[in-house]
C-alpha cells in the first residue's frame, strides 16, 4: 500500500464548476499537508501548505485537512481553463521529506 | 525572483554511459532534494541533502550517486545509465524555516 493514495483521473470540467481533489494517507505522523500544482512541461510549484487539521482559503482555493480520517481535499471554486494541470498532494512529518501522491490531472473546458 | 535551475531540460544518452544532472538555487536554501517523476508513480525521492557535503538516502537510491561541494549545487549521478532511468529528474530545495519546496523545471532524460 502506498504511504498517500492519490486518485489520478482524469478530471475534466466545464469552466465556472467546482473542482474537488483529494488524498488518503497512512501515516499518523503526518503533520505539513501540501498542494502542488504542475503545468505540463514544467515543475511543481506550492499551491496552498497547511499545518495540522483544518481549513486554509486563498482566493479561489480552500484546503481542507481531516487527520482523524488521514484525508485532505482541495477545491477549486469558479474553475478557469488556465487551472487545468496536473495537482498533486504532498505531506511531511518532523523532517525533511515529502510523500507525494501520484497527482490528478484536470482539464478545465472553456 | 527565487530560482532553482536544472541545467538540461532534455537529455539523450547511451545506455552504460555515466550521465551528470545538475541543480543550482539561488536562495541560500539548506536542504535540497532528486526526486524522478514516472506517470502513474508520482514523485519519489532519490537522495536528499541536509546541508553542505551532507547525503542521504531517500526511497530509490539504487543505481544513483550525489554530490553537494557548495551550498547552492546538488549534482545527481547515474553511474551507468541503464533504460529504467528513462524518466522526469526534478531537484527542489527548501529553508529549515519553510516546509514548501521549490522545484526546478525538470530534466526529461531518455536512456537507449
Amino acid at each position: 500500500q502506498k504511504e498517500v493514495e492519490q486518485d489520478p483521473g482524469p478530471l475534466s470540467v466545464p469552466e465556472g464548476a467546482i473542482v474537488s481533489l483529494n488524498c488518503t494517507y497512512s501515516n499518523s505522523a503526518f503533520q505539513y499537508f501540501m498542494w502542488y500544482r504542475q503545468y505540463s512541461r514544467k515543475g511543481p510549484e506550492l499551491l496552498m501548505y497547511t499545518y495540522s487539521s483544518g481549513n486554509k482559503e486563498d482566493g479561489r482555493f480552500t484546503a481542507q485537512v481531516d487527520k482523524s480520517s488521514k484525508y485532505i481535499s482541495l477545491f477549486i471554486r469558479d474553475s478557469q481553463p488556465s487551472d487545468s494541470a496536473t495537482y498533486l498532494c504532498a505531506m511531511s512529518a518532523e523532517d525533511y521529506k515529502l510523500s507525494f501522491g501520484a497527482g490528478t490531472t484536470v482539464t478545465v473546458r472553456a | 525572483d527565487v530560482k532553482v535551475t536544472q541545467s538540461s531540460r532534455y537529455l539523450v544518452k547511451r545506455t552504460g554511459e555515466k550521465v551528470f544532472l545538475e541543480c543550482v538555487q539561488d536562495m541560500d536554501h539548506e536542504n535540497m532534494f532528486w526526486y524522478r517523476q514516472d506517470p502513474g508513480l508520482g514523485l519519489r525521492l532519490i537522495y536528499f541533502s541536509y546541508d553542505v557535503k551532507m547525503k542521504e538516502k531517500g526511497d530509490i537510491p539504487e543505481g544513483y550517486s550525489v554530490s553537494r561541494e557548495k551550498k547552492e549545487r546538488f549534482s545527481l549521478i547515474l553511474e551507468s545509465a541503464s533504460t529504467n532511468q528513462t524518466s522526469m529528474y526534478l531537484c527542489a530545495s527548501r529553508s529549515r524555516e519553510n516546509y514548501g519546496y521549490t522545484f526546478g523545471s525538470g530534466t526529461r532524460l531518455t536512456v537507449v
